[in-house]
């Protein structure tokens, strides 16, 4: 099976841009989660995508948007980027259980974004 | 707010050395991840723990979840420099569905 696949795996942004990042999960798997990961704060949750509906959200200003597709494959925006938003962006898909428990994450290479 | 501290932040040992990483919450998990995570890609999973008190093995990894759920513990023994990277634990909580906490991070570095 392949794995997850994130596109483009590097990408150079200035302030004020805005940003799209794709992610395309493991076939079968219906979840897809986002994360931010920096050397401040580490990896923290953005969000989460079940049969195209936002099923979790993390602390992040409504500039960070996403959505998913039928076909399970989801992207992230970022609008009005900052200089903070620099950042690893990962994303991760799983077979979700039964009772709003986790099966396992398996993640992406993510994509490295960099804002000038 | 971290709800998940990991300590500790960076380790440098040598080879064959034994070594134990701490991930500590006041908040009960229902699940609790390890992974490991090398320069340039995303973090993978090495294991998987969901009773308290569970201990699992994985060669010479050894993973320990607490009694009541809101601690874990990974022991390296005898460590390789192929151990070198961050490890992370993430905890899952109920009804949360996709969402993992992560700790910080620790940084391993095993000198040969």
């Amino acid at each position: 099976k392949a794995g997850v696949t994130q596109t483009p795996r590097y990408l150079i942004k200035t302030r004020g841009q805005q940003v799209t990042l794709s992610c395309s999960p493991i076939s079968g798997h219906r979840s897809v989660s986002w994360y931010q990961q920096t050397p401040g704060q580490g990896l923290q949750f953005l969000f989460e995508y079940f049969s195209e509906t936002q099923r979790n959200k993390g602390n992040f200003p409504g500039r960070f948007s996403g959505r998913q597709f039928s076909n399970s494959r989801s992207e992230m925006n970022v609008s009005t980027l900052e200089l903070g938003d620099s950042a690893l962006y990962l994303c991760a898909s799983s077979l979700p259980l039964a009772g709003g428990l986790l099966d396992t994450q398996y993640f992406g290479p993510g994509t490295r974004l960099t804002v000038l | 707010t971290q709800l998940l501290e990991q300590s500790p932040q960076f380790l440098s040992i040598q080879e064959g050395e034994n070594l134990t990483v701490y991930c500590n919450s006041s908040s009960v998990f229902s699940s609790l991840q390890w992974y490991r995570q090398e320069p340039g890609e995303g973090p993978v999973l090495l294991v998987t723990v969901v009773t308290g008190g569970e201990v699992k093995k994985l060669k010479r990894l050894t993973f320990q979840f607490g009694d009541a759920r809101k601690d874990s513990s990974l022991h390296i023994t005898a460590a390789q420099p192929g151990d070198t990277g961050l490890y992370l634990c993430a905890g899952a909580q109920n009804n949360q569905g996709g969402k993992l906490i992560f700790g910080q991070g620790t940084e391993l570095s095993v000198k040969p």
